[in-house]
């Protein structure tokens, strides 16, 4: 099992420069969640999609903008890339569903994406 | 301010000692979900435990255990006899409704042979 597959791995852009990280996972969860994580500041929420269909806004939105392609896949696009979002991106999916319901499921991660703005 | 405090930015321990990751977070709801998942040097996050906020029995599993008090809203985990695998950041993480997920900013655990 792949489990959750994130595209690509590494990538160094100019600032200014647009970008999608791509995520796919293969254990039908309804769940999808983008995160940061930066020295010192743990993981903080981005995006979330609680179904498909549906996209909410986490802890850190702006600058980032999110689509659920389908129950698969959940990408993360930069539209003007800025110093500040040089991180590392993880997307993670659990078996939670629907809105309103609680996040009880453990989350799985994918291996990150280690992005560098310039 | 933080929902998911973890004030032990770094640890470092010998092999065999006994270590206490301690997580301290903050809620309004009275039905919430607590977890630690372990990044080792590899990168990837991977999940170790989950509890919901009725069960307050201690688990153990392995040379893990963990300690839940909603007296103290802590959630603190103990590795006994450390191993050098052991070393790895370990995120305390806390949800509520909505699919809000709230992470610490992690415990860098050090074990030296």
């Amino acid at each position: 099992n792949a489990g959750v597959t994130q595209t690509p791995k590494f990538q160094v852009l100019k600032t200014g420069q647009s970008m999608t990280l791509q995520c796919a996972q293969d254990m039908n969860h309804n769940s999808m969640y983008w995160y940061r994580q930066d020295p010192g500041m743990g993981l903080r929420l981005i995006y979330y999609s609680a179904s498909e269909g549906t996209t909410d806004k986490g802890e850190v939105p702006n600058g980032y903008n999110v689509s659920r392609l389908n129950k698969r896949e959940f990408s993360l696009r930069l539209e003007s890339a800025a110093p500040s979002q040089t991180s590392v991106y993880f997307c993670a999916s659990s078996e939670g569903s629907g809105q309103g319901a609680y996040s009880n499921q453990p989350q799985h991660f994918g291996d990150g994406t280690r992005l560098s703005i310039l | 301010a933080q929902k998911v405090t973890q004030a032990q930015t770094e640890i470092s321990v010998v092999e065999k000692e006994d270590v206490t990751l301690d997580c301290v977070y903050e809620t309004r709801d009275t039905t919430y979900y607590l977890f630690w998942y372990k990044q080792p040097p590899s990168g990837e996050l991977v999940f170790l435990i989950r509890r919901n906020s009725f069960d307050e029995q201690n688990e153990i599993s392995g040379r893990y255990s963990w300690n839940f008090q909603k007296s103290t809203s802590s959630f603190n985990f103990t590795i006994t006899a450390s191993q050098v695998v052991d070393s790895a950041v370990y995120f305390c993480a806390l949800s509520e409704n909505f699919n809000k997920f709230y992470f610490g900013s992690g415990t860098k655990l050090n074990v030296k042979p």
